[in-house]
Parts: C-alpha cells; sequence; structure tokens
C-alpha cells in the first residue's frame, strides 16, 4: 500500500493563478481532509469528506474548493492564489472519522509570488 | 471557537532525560486526543492515542495522560533519545456542525542533546 499519495511536493504559483492538489488514499477509508500548516499555527482544517459525494467545510475554507467524487481521491483547488495562501498543504485520510487514526501525505509545499 | 493549547513551543533535553508536553483544550465533549510526530520534511505521523474513558495510556518510553476535569492531556517520552527530536502536535476531536472534526495545537519542537 502506498497510503496516502499527495502531487505535486512543490509549486509556485503566481497571485491570482489556480491550481488543483491532488490526494490520492490506496487504504478504502471514508473520511477524508485538508489541513494548511504555517508557522507557530499547527495544522487547520480547510475541508473535509465524510465519504464520496459528501464535503465540508473546516476552519480556513475561503478561497478553496474541494469535490469527492470517489471514495479514493480528494483534490484541493485553488481558485484564485494570493500570497496568504502560502504554506504547507496535508490530506490526510482515516478509516471512519477523526476518532481514528489519521494518515498524512507527505505534504506540498506551495509558494503565492 | 473551540481551540487547543500546547505547552511549551520549543522543549531542549539532554539525552536520557524525561521530556512533557501539555495541551489544554476547550469543548467538554471532546472524547479522542491523539499524539502526532512530525520529522523534518514529512507528514504528521500518530504515535499514541486516548479516548475519554481512559486516564493514561503507556507505549514503551511513551505514555499520554488525560485529565477530563481540567481539561488537559500530556505526553510523557522517558529516556530521549536524538531521534525522538521532531515536532509534536497535540489534537483534540470537537464536535462543531453536527460532526467531530479534529483541532491540533500549535506544536512542540523537541530538542534532544546528545
Amino acid at each position: 500500500n502506498a497510503g496516502v499519495t499527495q502531487t505535486p511536493k512543490f509549486q509556485v504559483l503566481k497571485t491570482g493563478q489556480s491550481m488543483t492538489l491532488q490526494c490520492a488514499q490506496d487504504m478504502n477509508h471514508e473520511y477524508m481532509s485538508w489541513y494548511r500548516q504555517d508557522p507557530g499555527m499547527g495544522l487547520r482544517l480547510i475541508h473535509y469528506s465524510v465519504g464520496a459525494g459528501i464535503t465540508d467545510q473546516g476552519e480556513v475554507p475561503n478561497g478553496y474548493n474541494v469535490s469527492r467524487s470517489t471514495t479514493e481521491d480528494f483534490p484541493l483547488r485553488l481558485l484564485s492564489a494570493a500570497p496568504s495562501q502560502t504554506s504547507v498543504y496535508f490530506c490526510a485520510s482515516s478509516y471512519s472519522d477523526v476518532n481514528t487514526e489519521a494518515f498524512f501525505g507527505q505534504g506540498t509545499r506551495l509558494t503565492v509570488v | 471557537g473551540e481551540n487547543v493549547e500546547q505547552h511549551p513551543s520549543t522543549l531542549s533535553v539532554q539525552e536520557g532525560d524525561s521530556a512533557v508536553i501539555k495541551c489544554t483544550y476547550s469543548d467538554s465533549a471532546s472524547n479522542y486526543f491523539p499524539w502526532y510526530k512530525q520529522e523534518l520534511g514529512k507528514g504528521p505521523q500518530l504515535i499514541i492515542d486516548i479516548r475519554s474513558n481512559v486516564g493514561e495510556k503507556k507505549d514503551q518510553r511513551i505514555a499520554v495522560t488525560l485529565n477530563k476535569t481540567a481539561k488537559h492531556f500530556s505526553l510523557h517520552i522517558t529516556e530521549t533519545q536524538p531521534e525522538d527530536s521532531a515536532v509534536y502536535f497535540c489534537a483534540a476531536s470537537i464536535w462543531v456542525d453536527s460532526s467531530y472534526k479534529l483541532i491540533f495545537g500549535s506544536g512542540t519542537r523537541l530538542l534532544v542533546r546528545p
């Protein structure tokens, strides 16, 4: 099993550009989530999904969209990148919900200039 | 809103000494408290977790204690080794908008000096 795979690992965007961060898991987990990690602020929840076809907002959803068309994939879309979205992004999956172990991907380091 | 506070932000210990990291949470309905270790350039990885019906849990050199009355929980690492150097995050599951969400503390950078 590959676990949780995120692509790309690094990305530089210009302000106003859009892009999609990819996340895939091969563990048949129902629950998937996206976090951003900023210095001194820990991990903050952006969006999450409790299963295919169901998504919801986390703590910091503005400027991001998600979709969950399959159990395996949970892409995160930046609609119009802003410098405030410079961060490290982590995708995670859990078997059922947040009350079980979360498996994290390796992260995507995004810089918006 | 609901939050999780973590202290200290940095911790430096001599190899062989113990390290303690403390977290407090605000939601009395929280029932799951995991601890994650993040090594440089990697994603966080679960090292131990505890549920609200248990006061203490141990796994070799690592232990977690939970005080539900005071709403705080702590990570204890004994006989620290250089490979324990990493950033550690506590988290608590919080019931918000009809579902549980995992809220993380701000992290503790642990340095174990050889």
